[in-house]
C-alpha cells in the first residue's frame, strides 16, 4: 500500500533531550513537510523540502532541525532549544514541481504525539 | 491579520441538515484551496480541492470559491453524525521571492457537530 508512515505514534521527551521523529513515504512524492498542531489550533509549518538535499524553514523552525538525504525520508529532530515541544506533529507529502502549479495537494501521515515529561 | 481565517465554532446542525463552513483568506495571490477533515486525535484527510471560481461538487460535499471576495466555503448536504469533526481550510500561498512553489497556510479549523 502506498502511503506515509510516521513513528513513533507516541513519544515522551525529558527536559534537555533531543528526539527524532521519523517520516517515510512510498508515494514517490518530491515534496515533504512537517507541521505542528497544538490543541484547538490549525497546523503551523515547521520545515519543508521540495527536493532531496534541500529544505527550507517554515513559520516556526526555531528549535527544530531536519534532513532530506533520501526522497522517501524526512526526519524531524526536536532539539532541547525548543522550549514548548509538547504537540501533535504531522508529516505530509505532495507531488513535486510538475503538478505543483496545478494544485499542491498535501497528504498526511498519521502523526506523532510528543509529550515533554 | 491571519492569512486564513475560519469561524472556530462549534457549529451544531441536526442530522440531515446542510452544514455550511466558511473560510476567508487575505492573500489575493492564493491559487489553490483545500478542505481537510480531521477527527479527534487523527491526522487531516483531504475532502475537496478547488482552484477556480464557482462551485465544485463531490457527493454530499460542495466547495465554493469566490476570489473577488476572498472566501471559500464547504457545504455538507444530508449531514450525518459521522461528519462530526474539525474542518480545516487551507490556501496555497505563493512563496515570497518566487524561490519555491508555495506552501499551504491553514486556518484554525471549525468544529462541526451533527446531532441525531
Amino acid at each position: 500500500d502506498g502511503g506515509i508512515t510516521q513513528s513513533p505514534k507516541y513519544l515522551f521527551r525529558k527536559e534537555g533531550q533531543n528526539v527524532t521523529l521519523s517520516c517515510e513515504q512510498n508515494l514517490n512524492h518530491d515534496a515533504m513537510y512537517w507541521y505542528r498542531q497544538d490543541p484547538g489550533q490549525g497546523l503551523r509549518l515547521i520545515y519543508y523540502s521540495q527536493i532531496v538535499n534541500d529544505f527550507q524553514k517554515g513559520d516556526i523552525a526555531e528549535g527544530y532541525s531536519v534532513s532530506r538525504e533520501k526522497k522517501e525520508s524526512f526526519p524531524l529532530t526536536v532539539t532541547s532549544a525548543q522550549k514548548n515541544p509538547t504537540a501533535f506533529y504531522l508529516c505530509a507529502s505532495s507531488i513535486g514541481k510538475a503538478a505543483w502549479s496545478r494544485g499542491g495537494t498535501q497528504y498526511f501521515g498519521p502523526g506523532t504525539r510528543l509529550t515533554v515529561l | 491579520q491571519k492569512e486564513v481565517e475560519q469561524n472556530s465554532g462549534p457549529l451544531s446542525v441536526p442530522e440531515g441538515a446542510i452544514a455550511s463552513l466558511n473560510c476567508t483568506y487575505s492573500d489575493r495571490g492564493s491559487q489553490s484551496f483545500f478542505w481537510y477533515r480531521q477527527y479527534s486525535g487523527k491526522s487531516p484527510e483531504l475532502i475537496m480541492s478547488i482552484y477556480s471560481n464557482g462551485d465544485k461538487e463531490d457527493g454530499r460535499f460542495t466547495a465554493q470559491l469566490n476570489k473577488a471576495s476572498q472566501y471559500v466555503s464547504l457545504l455538507i448536504r444530508d449531514s450525518q453524525p459521522s461528519d462530526s469533526a474539525t474542518y480545516l481550510c487551507a490556501a496555497r500561498v505563493p512563496h515570497a521571492g518566487g524561490t519555491s512553489y508555495g506552501k499551504l497556510t491553514f486556518g484554525q479549523g471549525t468544529i462541526l457537530t451533527v446531532h441525531p
